[in-house]
């Protein structure tokens, strides 16, 4: 199975600051997601990102979200502007890219208190 | 967009017994159908799937089903021990690559 970190492990922080989360594969691998749970609510996606570009978003991930990868490892979630609504366990997954493709592996996950 | 329900919400079970946890869905171009495990503080861990070319699959005490026509699944537990004792999430999604749609979870609670 493969290996994902993410840091930090907890981010506290002041409305309207910027955060970036980070998550490092162990190994290499294509395709990266974003997923979010506010608490006590449904783990949701917000974003998956291929070959450098991002495939696909969510509605939640609007214009305060951007995500790259700045050194071809880490893979990096910001939000530009923080809302008490962000507060969430941030979610970092990935698949093998090998058949049969449809396996995510998640990270620990990082927990934003936005305050 | 797929819509995933999932019940119960909550479950308790005496070590030794089974437990079952139920999943419908609606979209029916999804065909893959994973199970999370969630231990406090800790991310999703993947503990089985299943794709919708089969109706089910095994491995050891887990067990998964899945009945397309009527758009549900559902993850069986046997001789639950007190480390089964989690936070279980199903999930669906239409095609490779693609996001999951998850259901709202359920905590499993096994008694000693």
């Amino acid at each position: 199975e493969p290996e994902v970190t993410q840091t930090p492990s907890h981010q506290v922080t002041q409305m309207g600051q910027e955060v970036i989360l980070r998550c490092v594969p162990i190994s290499n691998h294509l395709y990266f997601y974003w997923y979010r749970q506010i608490l006590g609510q449904k783990v949701e996606f917000l974003v998956s990102f291929y070959n450098n570009e991002i495939s696909e978003k969510s509605e939640i991930f609007d214009d305060q979200f951007s995500v790259e990868r700045p050194d071809g490892s880490n893979f990096t979630l910001k939000i530009r502007s923080t809302k008490l609504e962000d507060s969430a366990m941030y979610f970092c997954a990935i698949t093998s890219g090998t058949f049969p493709y449809n396996e995510q592996f998640f990270g620990p996950g990082t927990r934003l208190t936005v305050l | 967009g797929e819509n995933v329900e999932q019940h119960p919400s909550t479950l308790s079970v005496q070590e030794g017994d089974s437990a079952v946890i139920k999943c419908t869905y609606s979209d029916s171009a999804s065909n893959y159908f994973p199970w999370y495990k969630q231990e406090l503080g800790k991310g999703p861990q993947l503990i089985i799937d299943i794709r919708s070319n089969v109706g089910e699959k095994k491995d050891q005490r887990i067990a998964v089903t899945l009945n397309k026509t009527a758009k549900h699944f559902s993850l069986h537990i046997t001789e639950t021990q007190p480390e089964d004792s989690a936070v279980y999430f199903c999930a669906a999604s239409p095609y490779n690559f693609n996001k999951f749609y998850f259901g709202s979870g359920t905590k499993l609670n096994v008694k000693p």
